[in-house]
């Protein structure tokens, strides 16, 4: 199976702060990366697909990047809205496999 | 907008088998993909496996043996059974939608928790 590392598992930042986490996974998979957002008690919400693919109704202030093996989500500004777990997910080949998760919390 | 939403008993006693359902609301389950994925507490995700509403399937190996999903159309509802559980099934277990066939998720429910428990 393939291994999906993010890092850090866990981060404090302030509304407006650039907030980046990054996802390595233990082989190439090209741009088979996805990336989503989980509030607690709610429905996880897909942000990026195919590593740098914005869904649509998602903000622009998300974006993704990288390919092989490290992959980045950036969030440019952070807003009140974002403070939640982000995971991220490789779609190379079954079985599917995710990251830990990073949480974003406030400063 | 389609919704999904996961049911179940949230206790079952080890060694008897677990029983899922996703209700998909304002859409569709026919032509797309529907997946089961769980996450035990304090840990990472964990895809169980898909199935196209055609009824073919792709479980993750480490489950394969004891995983069935199959679909109602007419209910618009796709099912897990998952057999001879034990504690180590006890997670929350969340539906989700593969919109193009390229192993996403675009859509998820909010979860369903299972705790295996005698």
């Amino acid at each position: 199976d393939i291994q999906m590392t993010q890092s850090p598992s866990s981060l404090s930042a302030s509304v407006g702060d650039r907030v980046t986490i990054t996802c390595r996974a233990s082989q190439s998979i090209s741009s088979s990366l996805n990336w989503y957002q989980h509030k607690s008690g709610k429905a996880p919400k897909l942000l990026i697909y195919t590593a740098s693919s914005l869904q649509t109704g998602v903000p622009s202030r998300f974006s993704g990047s990288g390919s092989g093996t490290d992959f980045t989500l950036t969030i440019s500004s952070l807003q009140p809205d974002d403070f939640a777990t982000y995971f991220c997910q490789q779609s190379d080949r079954t079985p599917l496999t995710f990251g830990g998760g990073t949480k974003v919390e406030i400063k | 907008q389609v919704q999904l939403q996961e049911s179940g008993p949230g206790l079952v006693k080890p060694s008897e088998t677990l029983s899922l359902t996703c209700t998909v609301s304002s859409g569709s389950i026919s032509s797309y993909y529907w997946s089961w994925i769980r996450q035990p507490a304090g840990k990472g995700l964990e895809w169980i496996g898909r199935m196209f509403t055609s009824g073919s399937t792709n479980y993750n190996p480490s489950l394969k043996s004891r995983v069935t999903m199959s679909v109602d159309t007419s209910k618009n509802q796709f099912s897990l059974k998952l057999t001879s559980v034990t504690a180590a099934d006890t997670a929350v277990y969340f539906c989700a939608r593969d919109y193009t066939g390229w192993y996403y998720f675009d859509l998820w429910g909010r979860g369903t928790p299972v705790t295996v428990s005698s």
